[in-house]
């Protein structure tokens, strides 16, 4: 079946250690998203990507980074993780935009 | 004043009972999404729709554009319905940046 697939489901990293979570997609859409959600809040756009043209958020901090090297994988790259960045982060795709948006599963991100 | 408002926050229901979760908006939009999430997973996109009524399964969404307004309806709930139901718009001229709702925990009893 189609979908997004996030990878890992758990990640646990160091506070400042630089880590990598990954979303790829079956789906071919042209829009792929980076979320953050924080413990009973509403998911956070950090940025999101049409095709290969970037488009950041004003208020996502520049520690957050972003690749998408093909159509169909996408990488949030955090450079130095702090304690509040700890929280699920959810990879969603859709076909244009505003389009109905595809999520993955999600990646919980601990920091110790 | 949130743009995007949901009622209720909170919602505990019998099996079988119907439900309804309501969303309000104050600004133009182009389409409306309901979404789903269950305790600690991923969302799933339930609808989008930009006008009238859809139905799948024991799954209603209507939206009136004039009103603002859209509802969610559950028929026969049971269960395994229980999650976060979340209503989230693109806000005319954002792009793709949804807007959410603060979401209503639902939980039906067996």
């Amino acid at each position: 079946d189609a979908m997004v697939i996030q990878n890992p489901r758990y990640q646990v990293t160091q506070f400042g250690k630089p880590v990598t979570l990954s979303c790829s997609q079956t789906l071919n859409h042209n829009v792929m998203y980076w979320y953050q959600q924080k413990s009973s809040q509403a998911p956070k756009l950090l940025f999101h990507y049409y095709d290969k043209d970037f488009n950041n958020e004003a208020d996502t901090p520049d520690n957050f980074q972003s690749r998408r090297p093909n159509t169909s994988f996408c990488f949030l790259d955090i450079r130095s993780p702090g304690l509040g960045d700890a929280a699920m982060y959810l990879c969603a795709t859709s076909n244009d935009r505003p389009g109905p948006q595809h999520f993955g599963d999600g990646t919980r991100l601990s920091i110790l | 004043k949130n743009e995007v408002e949901q009622s209720p926050q909170n919602l505990t229901a019998q099996e079988g009972e119907f439900i309804t979760i309501n969303c309000s908006y104050s600004v133009g939009i182009s389409a409306l999404h309901w979404l789903q999430q269950h305790p600690g997973g991923g969302i799933v996109s339930l609808f989008m729709l930009s006008s009238g009524k859809k139905k799948h399964g024991r799954l209603i969404a209507t939206i009136n554009i004039q009103e603002k307004h859209s509802s969610l309806h559950i028929t026969a709930s049971h269960p395994r319905d229980s999650a976060v139901y979340i209503c989230a718009v693109p806000l005319l001229g954002s792009g793709s940046r949804l807007t959410f709702g603060e979401g209503t925990q639902l939980t039906v009893n067996p």
